[in-house]
């Protein structure tokens, strides 16, 4: 029972540079979420997804883009890196229900820009 | 805009002791509450929930309270263990399937 699987585990980019974070869940659920822990700080949320074909922004999605062409799948992408995007990055996902359901994290990706 | 917050950055106990996390919440619309651990180099782990129409709510060894008048969440942890080092976050649900997280307390329990 894999549950929510990041892809890769670390990366270190130079500043300029785009690369594509990858997120797999294999319980079915129809909510995915990315968000990014800095040192001392709580999950900050980039984008979420309430389903297939769905995004939508979160408190800090500027220089970030998602999608979700596949309900198991949410990729989060960075463009042309910066140093403020060194950080550990997220994914989880959850049940949509009539009540809210909590959500279940992956390992995260380590993130550097240098 | 909205934000949970938490009044102990560390919190240092001795095995064997209860531990008690606070935590603070803006949002007095928040209809769900969760409690994470997340220990050294993983993702955070679902301890336990609570929604708005509770007040308390009792897991294996962890229990929740919640206070709406006061807008305060605790995390109670019974006979503390050394396996129970880690940070230890709470969420608000601001709206459906949107979470907003504490900046996290470090528990250290001391053998």
């Amino acid at each position: 029972n894999a549950g929510v699987t990041q892809t890769p585990k670390f990366r270190v980019l130079k500043t300029g540079q785009s690369m594509t974070l990858l997120c797999a869940q294999d319980m079915n659920h129809e909510y995915m979420y990315w968000y990014r822990q800095d040192p001392g700080m709580g999950l900050r949320l980039i984008h979420y997804s309430v389903g297939e074909g769905t995004t939508a922004k979160g408190e800090v999605p500027d220089g970030y883009n998602v999608s979700r062409l596949k309900k198991q799948n949410f990729l989060l992408g960075l463009e042309s890196a910066a140093p403020s995007q060194t950080s550990v990055y997220f994914c989880a996902s959850s049940f949509r229900s009539y009540s809210n359901q909590p959500q279940h994290f992956g390992d995260g990706t380590r993130l550097s820009i240098l | 805009g909205e934000s949970v917050g938490l009044h102990l950055p560390t919190l240092s106990v001795q095995e064997g002791d209860n531990s008690i996390i606070n935590c603070a919440y803006s949002n007095s619309a928040s209809d769900y509450f969760i409690w994470y651990k997340q220990e050294s180099g993983k993702g955070p782990q679902f301890i336990i929930d609570i929604r708005s129409n509770m007040d308390k709510r009792q897991g294996q060894r962890v229990t929740v309270l919640l206070n709406k008048t006061v807008k305060h969440l605790s995390l109670q942890i019974a006979a503390t263990q050394p396996g129970d080092s880690a940070v230890y976050f709470c969420a608000e649900n601001i709206s459906p399937g949107k979470f907003y997280f504490g900046s996290g307390t470090k528990l250290n329990v001391k053998p």
